[in-house]
């Protein structure tokens, strides 16, 4: 199925840097999603959006929900070693179909 | 509180023949959903369970089915195994429904001969 476009695909950044990534899509969503997996383990939901033009943080995380319901956006402030992983965007389309980003591998150099 | 488990971990199998996986939800999540995980083509959603009845589906063909019980745990089946299956699937729970809050398994990493 159509997958949301996720960029960048992959980040090399040094630790205490800022790290910006977004997801756009043809189409409106009703809700963005942004997660986090780390090798052999199942996505964590880090940021949950659920309007327009919405903006939430989660701790250094900053994410935001775009004024015309197609795009969002997910901020790490001061990058640690420990945000190393693959970061996806996903969100529920108007039919409350699941779409999800092809990730963005962030590795954070010490 | 014990997190979504997955089983079995690792499963090889051969073309043409079908397999079930396990999914046991976080204990009061009554919503159940199955995502396949390849690199290729990413994350992509089954379909979702929620108190024994499907509620949404994703695009794959019907040899894709699932079901879930009274107390939520929730099987996968594939039938008729293609080599493409090959693939890491997921199972997540929550609460109430998939746009929710997700809890996502560890997977069941599946080969396909």
């Amino acid at each position: 199925g159509q997958q949301l476009n996720q960029s960048p695909q992959s980040m090399f950044i040094q630790e205490g840097e800022d790290v910006s990534m977004n997801c756009t899509s043809s189409s409106i969503f009703n809700t963005w999603l942004w997660y986090k997996q780390d090798p052999g383990e199942g996505p964590v939901l880090l940021i949950a959006l659920y309007k327009a033009g919405e903006l939430t943080s989660n701790g250094r995380l900053t994410a935001q929900f775009g004024i015309t319901r197609k795009d969002s956006f997910l901020n790490i402030s001061a990058s640690i070693p420990s945000d190393v992983g693959i970061y996806f965007c996903a969100g529920h389309g108007l039919n409350n179909d699941m779409r999800f980003g092809a990730g963005t591998r962030l590795t954070v150099k010490p | 509180k014990a997190g979504v488990t997955q089983t079995p971990r690792y499963l090889i199998k051969t073309r043409g023949q079908q397999v079930t996986l396990s999914c046991s939800p976080i204990s009061g999540h009554r919503s159940v959903s199955w995502y396949q995980q390849t690199p290729g083509q990413g994350l992509q959603f089954l379909f979702e369970y929620f108190s024994e009845t499907q509620r949404n589906k994703g695009n794959f063909p019907g040899r894709f089915s699932g079901r879930q019980f009274s107390n939520s745990r929730s099987e996968m089946n594939v039938s008729t195994l293609e080599l493409g299956d090959s693939a890491l699937y997921l199972c997540a729970s929550s609460p109430r429904g998939f746009e929710e809050t997700q809890y996502f398994g560890p997977g069941t990493r599946l080969l396909v001969l």
